[in-house]
């Protein structure tokens, strides 16, 4: 059974500090990995995904780093803002053509002025 | 980026009453659709799949006959929690692909039962 940890729970940080947050996945047969940022109220927003081929993906200040045969990933944040606060969320797609996504706990991060 | 819109976005109801989530793609069609359940401190969870003209495939442990899903439309899936009691307090959340692209997520249902 594929089980995907997040550490750490929560991180405070003050702007302009680089961040990593890490996540780790116990089956390393997955299809894909996606890094998502939960807001209150308004749901889940993709970050980035990174197929299982792929080592890593980058989005502006955002880079994920995928290594699969270890079963880990990290989401690197640059020059962090007070925008950037969030929980931010780690899944992954299994193999075996199921859509199904598996998802760790998350990583509320706050970014302070 | 595509939309999905989800309704309500909180919903407050006396135990044994039956509650209903519309989660609506807003610019694409979705033959399938995902619902997701959140209890606090934990991780989201899959419940069921909603497939455009046929019946859903549950999760191991979710009940069918509880939690009913009609995806009678390409643009719109439902999830209706039946009798619904303080148990059922969750954030529910719905999700569709776009072929080829990201997974999109609706905004959330909060359901507190009393």
């Amino acid at each position: 059974k594929q089980e995907v940890t997040q550490i750490p729970a929560a991180l405070s940080v003050p702007e302009g500090e680089n961040l990593v947050l890490n996540c780790s996945f116990t089956d390393s047969a997955i299809y894909n990995l996606q890094w998502f940022r939960q807001d209150p109220g308004k749901g889940l927003t993709s970050l980035l995904l990174i197929q299982s081929s792929q080592r890593e993906q980058t989005s502006g200040r955002l880079n994920a780093s995928l290594d699969k045969s270890s079963g880990r990933s990290t989401l690197y944040i640059a020059a962090s803002q007070p925008g950037d606060s969030a929980t931010y969320l780690c899944a992954v797609q299994t193999q075996g053509g199921s859509e199904k996504l598996v998802f760790g706990k998350g990583t509320k991060l706050t970014v302070n002025p | 980026g595509a939309v999905v819109s989800q309704h309500p976005s909180w919903v407050i109801c006396k135990s044994g009453t039956s509650v209903k989530i519309e989660c609506r793609s807003l610019d694409f069609q979705a033959t399938t659709m995902f619902w997701y359940r959140q209890f606090p401190k934990q991780s989201l969870m899959l419940m069921a799949t909603s497939n455009e003209g046929s019946k859903a495939t549950y999760e191991q442990g979710v009940e069918k006959d509880k939690f009913l899903i009609n995806h009678a439309s390409l643009t719109l899936s439902t999830l209706t929690v039946t009798s619904a009691h303080p148990e059922d307090s969750s954030f529910y959340i719905c999700s569709a692909r776009v072929v080829g692209e990201k997974l999109f997520f609706g905004s959330g249902t909060q359901l507190s039962v009393l």
